[in-house]
C-alpha cells in the first residue's frame, strides 16, 4: 500500500493545455514537496508546502496543500514542451520522531507534445 | 555554491559483488540521506546519517550499510549485490529541513 498516492500515472497533453496531478494520502504530513525529474538525474525540488491550505505560484505552476495536510496538488497552466518530465509528490509524516524522512509518491509522467 | 554531488555516475557489476558509493552533501548541510529508485518508481528511503551516525532507516536489508565522515560526506555499500538491487541511488542533503538531491549513481547489476 503506497502512502502517497499519486494520479494520474500518465499524462500526454497537447503544449497549451492545462493539467492537474493530485497526491492524496490518509496520513497527515508536517510538510510536502513537489519535484521534478528528468531521466538519469535526481529530483530538483520546486516547492515546499507546510501550512494546511497553502497556495504556493511558480510562474504557471500552482501547488496547494490541503486544510488537514493530507493531501495536495500541482497545476500547470498553458503547459510546454519543456514541462516534460517526472514530478513527484513527497512528505514528511506529522509526529514521531521522522527526523525529515521523506515518503514518496509513484510518481506522474508528464509528456507535453508541440 | 556547488549542491550535492555523487560519485560515480554509473557502474556495472555482477552479481555477489560489494559496491560503494560517494555523497558529498551541499555546503552548510549536515545531514545526509540515501534513497533508492527503480525505473519508473518513486524513490524509497535507505537511511540517513546525522552526525556519523545512522539515525533513522527504511526497511532495507542489512547488505545496505552506510557511513557519514566528519566533513559530512557519506558512502552507501551495498553487499553481496542481487539483480534486483539494479537502480538509480540518489543522495540528499539538508540542513533542519528541506532536502536537495544530487544527480544519483545508475547501478547496474548482471
Amino acid at each position: 500500500t503506497q502512502l502517497l498516492e499519486q494520479s494520474p500515472q500518465f499524462l500526454s497533453i497537447q503544449e497549451g493545455e492545462n493539467l492537474t496531478v493530485y497526491c492524496n494520502s490518509s496520513s497527515v504530513f508536517s510538510s510536502l514537496q513537489w519535484y521534478r525529474q528528468e531521466p538519469g538525474e535526481g529530483p530538483v525540488l520546486l516547492v515546499t508546502v507546510v501550512t494546511g491550505g497553502e497556495v504556493k505560484k511558480l510562474k504557471r505552476l500552482t501547488f496547494q496543500f490541503g486544510d488537514a495536510r493530507k493531501d495536495s496538488s500541482l497545476h500547470i497552466t498553458a503547459a510546454q514542451p519543456g514541462d516534460t518530465g517526472l514530478y513527484l509528490c513527497a512528505g514528511v509524516r506529522a509526529g514521531g520522531t521522522s527526523y525529515g524522512k521523506l515518503t514518496f509518491g509513484q510518481g506522474t509522467i508528464l509528456t507535453v507534445h508541440p | 555554491d556547488a549542491g550535492v554531488t555523487q560519485s560515480p555516475t554509473h557502474l556495472i557489476k555482477t552479481r555477489g559483488q560489494q559496491v560503494t558509493l560517494r555523497c558529498s552533501p551541499k555546503s552548510g548541510h549536515d545531514t545526509v540521506s540515501w534513497y533508492q529508485q527503480a525505473l519508473g518508481q518513486g524513490p524509497q528511503f535507505i537511511f540517513q546519517y546525522y552526525e556519523e551516525e545512522e539515525r533513522q532507516r527504511g526497511n532495507f536489508p542489512d547488505r545496505f550499510s552506510g557511513h557519514q565522515f566528519p566533513n559530512y560526506s557519506s558512502e552507501l555499500n551495498v553487499n553481496a549485490l542481487l539483480l534486483g538491487d539494479s537502480a538509480l541511488y540518489l543522495c540528499a542533503s539538508s540542513f533542519l529541513g528541506t532536502q536537495y538531491f544530487g544527480p544519483g549513481t545508475r547501478l547496474t547489476v548482471l
